[in-house]
């Protein structure tokens, strides 16, 4: 089975401006999570989506926001960007809501 | 609230020499416990997972990690460490509060000396 894939990979964005990031899910895993890790912080968890709805959301500012489409794969959205949101976005795939995540390789966004 | 904790935040061993990461737990019940892997600007990989049952649990590359209630504590273990292994390890807890939720420890990582 092909893994979680993630694209782009890597992205250069300047203040202000807004970016897509897209995430596939392993085939038949329904559950898509999103995380934004950075030296400082680490793995801080942004929203998982299930079967197409929003289970959990993490402490982010609305300009975060995510969704999730019929054959479950996802995408998440940052509006006007700040220099703080430079990261790498990791989106993890699960069969059901309660098992192990298996992670893509992630998208490294900066932002200048 | 529950959280997790790597009390290492780096690790340095000899190649060949045996390894223990260690990660705390707060949370009333038994909850899912996970080990990750990570290499530099890679994503997460797998290690090992403990739901129930046996607290020696074995992992891919050579890796296992024992559950201990008593001590909310889920260790990382492996008897000879490779240079291969130097990485950043993230200890993983499931939980539900409502709705299923996971959290991540800080992370240790680890250097291997030739």
């Amino acid at each position: 089975k092909a893994g979680v894939t993630q694209t782009p990979r890597y992205l250069i964005k300047t203040r202000g401006q807004q970016v897509t990031l897209s995430c596939s899910p392993i085939s038949g895993h329904r559950s898509v999570s999103w995380y934004q890790q950075t030296p400082g912080q680490g793995l801080q968890f942004l929203f998982e989506y299930f079967s197409e709805t929003q289970r959990n959301k993490g402490n982010f500012p609305g300009r975060f926001s995510g969704r999730q489409f019929s054959n479950s794969r996802s995408e998440m959205n940052v509006s006007t960007l700040e220099l703080g949101d430079s990261a790498l976005y990791l989106c993890a795939s699960s069969l059901s809501v309660s098992g192990e995540q298996y992670f893509g390789p992630g998208t490294r966004l900066t932002v200048t | 609230a529950q959280s997790v904790t790597q009390p290492d935040i780096h690790i340095t061993v000899s190649e060949g020499a045996s390894l223990e990461l260690r990660c705390n737990y707060s949370y009333g019940a038994t909850p899912y416990l996970f080990w990750y892997v990570q290499s530099p600007g890679q994503g997460l990989q797998l290690l090992l997972k403990y739901f129930s049952g046996d607290t020696l649990v074995q992992g891919i590359k050579g890796f296992e990690a024992e559950f201990k209630r008593s001590q909310s504590s889920f260790n990382l273990r492996k008897p000879s460490v490779h240079w291969s292994d130097a990485a950043e390890y993230f200890c993983a807890v499931g939980y539900t509060s409502g709705t299923y939720k996971y959290i991540f420890g800080t992370g240790t990582r680890l250097k291997v000396l030739a």
